[in-house]
């Protein structure tokens, strides 16, 4: 089975400065997916970035990014030039591709919650 | 934009009632996700569409928990009896396909009295 682990419950960030979030798992797939959501307060979780694990090179989405250690199982989560938007729960998930079937099963983190302040 | 409809947005039921929850995944979404999310955690996976067809609900506590996708469209979720173990987020995503990407509904808070 696998498994995720966010070991930061909390963080915090001031406006406009960098914040990194960790992220490992553990699984003997060699093909699947990881993604980090993002959940507001009273609001829907959405996407923020996914990342193959058969690609080399870490994913980017405007001010967030991604550094995806296969080896070490690590995936974090690099957010530069904050936003007061920015604070929510950010989860972590793995994604396990089955072959059989059209979408895998994820395995979700139990979140680091992080505050942006003024 | 094309989005994940859930009701209730919020029930309160007393230990042992029946509850059911409901899903309208985004048109074209073959695959259907029902999860539950205790507060401080993330969500567990219930249940798993792929059109009307179960393909994951290892996770799911068949003694009281039911779900059914009759036309591969919309979805229920019903706990019957309730139990106070069940309060919590129930939240339900869909997925065009193998890319994975999961779009959520804003979910149902289940309390159990």
């Amino acid at each position: 089975a696998q498994t995720v682990t966010q070991s930061q419950p909390e963080m915090s960030v001031q406006e406009a400065e960098t914040v990194t979030l960790s992220c490992t798992y553990d699984t003997s797939e060699n093909n699947y997916y990881l993604f980090w959501y993002k959940q507001p307060p009273s609001r829907q979780m959405i996407l923020v970035i996914r990342q193959e694990a058969y690609k080399q090179q870490n994913a980017t989405e405007n001010r967030f990014s991604v550094n995806f250690q296969k080896a070490a199982k690590s995936f974090s989560l690099k957010i530069s030039d904050s936003q007061l938007g920015d604070t929510a729960m950010y989860f972590c998930a793995f994604m396990k591709l089955r072959y059989n079937t059209n979408a895998g099963k994820s395995t979700f983190g139990d979140g680091t919650t992080l505050t942006v302040k003024p | 934009e094309a989005e994940v409809a859930q009701s209730p947005r919020y029930k309160i039921t007393e230990k042992s009632q029946a509850v059911a929850f409901w899903c309208d995944p985004i048109s074209g979404h073959a695959t259907l996700y029902w999860y539950r999310q205790i507060l401080g955690q993330g969500p567990e996976l219930l249940v798993q569409f792929q059109d009307e067809s179960v393909v994951d609900d290892s996770q799911l506590p068949k003694d009281r928990f039911s779900a059914e996708r009759l036309k591969g469209v919309d979805s229920t979720l019903k706990i019957q009896p309730a139990e106070l173990g069940d309060s919590a987020m129930y939240l339900c995503a869909s997925s065009l396909g193998i890319m994975g990407e999961q779009y959520f509904g804003p979910g149902t808070r289940l309390t159990v009295t």
